[in-house]
């Protein structure tokens, strides 16, 4: 069974306070690399699918990057703000073109 | 601008009891997955499916099985359901077309008494 890791699990910030999180998978067999958001009370929307070593993905505020040889990503949250509250999921396919395995996620709080 | 529908979001069942969960995408993805979700252990794969009367086991597929008849639909049977099968159960769906992407459902929260 693939193993996807995620660190910190939770994590409270103030307004304005930039953070990151890690995921970390085998970096053998690599295929790819997803980012999901999961606000309270809706479903998980993907932020980011990343599949090559160095790849840096952005979306307004928040930035990916991923290390496929050491078998790492980082997501990065510039500026925090209350609505970015929410957990933040990676997965990975076990084997090319099947399902994702998911980390256990990280919860980031934002006070105003 | 509904693309995955759960049938319920609320159940509650009797320990035993037979449980259908429904799930309809409308957006002609090839791939359908049930998930569940419990606290301090994240997204857990149950089954999934690449293709029209085609299943695959995941990481946790005890107590289940599986049914998809058309490709918009995908269907997670609990035979008898047990108190430790309360849990929020979702639904998504992913094109090969689209680098697999999830989009999930809404959520199925289940309670087994």
């Amino acid at each position: 069974i693939l193993n996807v890791e995620q660190s910190p699990q939770s994590l409270h910030v103030q307004e304005g306070d930039s953070t990151n999180f890690t995921c970390s998978f085998p970096s053998s067999n690599f295929y790819a690399l997803h980012w999901y958001r999961w606000e309270t009370a809706k479903s998980p929307e993907a932020l980011f699918v990343m599949t090559l070593n160095g790849d840096e993905k952005k979306k307004g505020r928040i930035s990916a990057t991923l290390n496929t040889k050491e078998g790492y990503s980082y997501l990065y949250i510039k500026g925090s703000q209350p609505e970015d509250s929410a957990t933040y999921l990676c997965a990975s396919p076990g084997k090319a073109g099947t399902a994702l395995i998911f980390g256990k996620g990280t919860t980031l709080s934002v006070s105003s | 601008d509904v693309k995955v529908t759960q049938s319920s979001r609320y159940l509650v069942k009797r320990t035993g009891e037979k449980v259908f969960l429904e799930c309809v995408q409308d957006m002609d993805h090839e791939n359908m997955f049930w998930y569940r979700q419990d606290p301090g252990l994240g997204l857990r794969l149950i089954y999934f499916s690449y293709d029209v009367k085609m299943k695959e086991k995941g990481d946790i597929p005890e107590g289940y099985s599986v049914s998809r008849e058309k490709k918009e639909r995908f269907s997670l049977i609990l035979e008898s359901a047990s108190t430790n099968q309360t849990s929020m159960y979702l639904c998504a769906s992913s094109s090969w077309a689209g680098a697999n992407v999830l989009t999930f459902g809404a959520g199925s929260r289940l309670t087994v008494l």
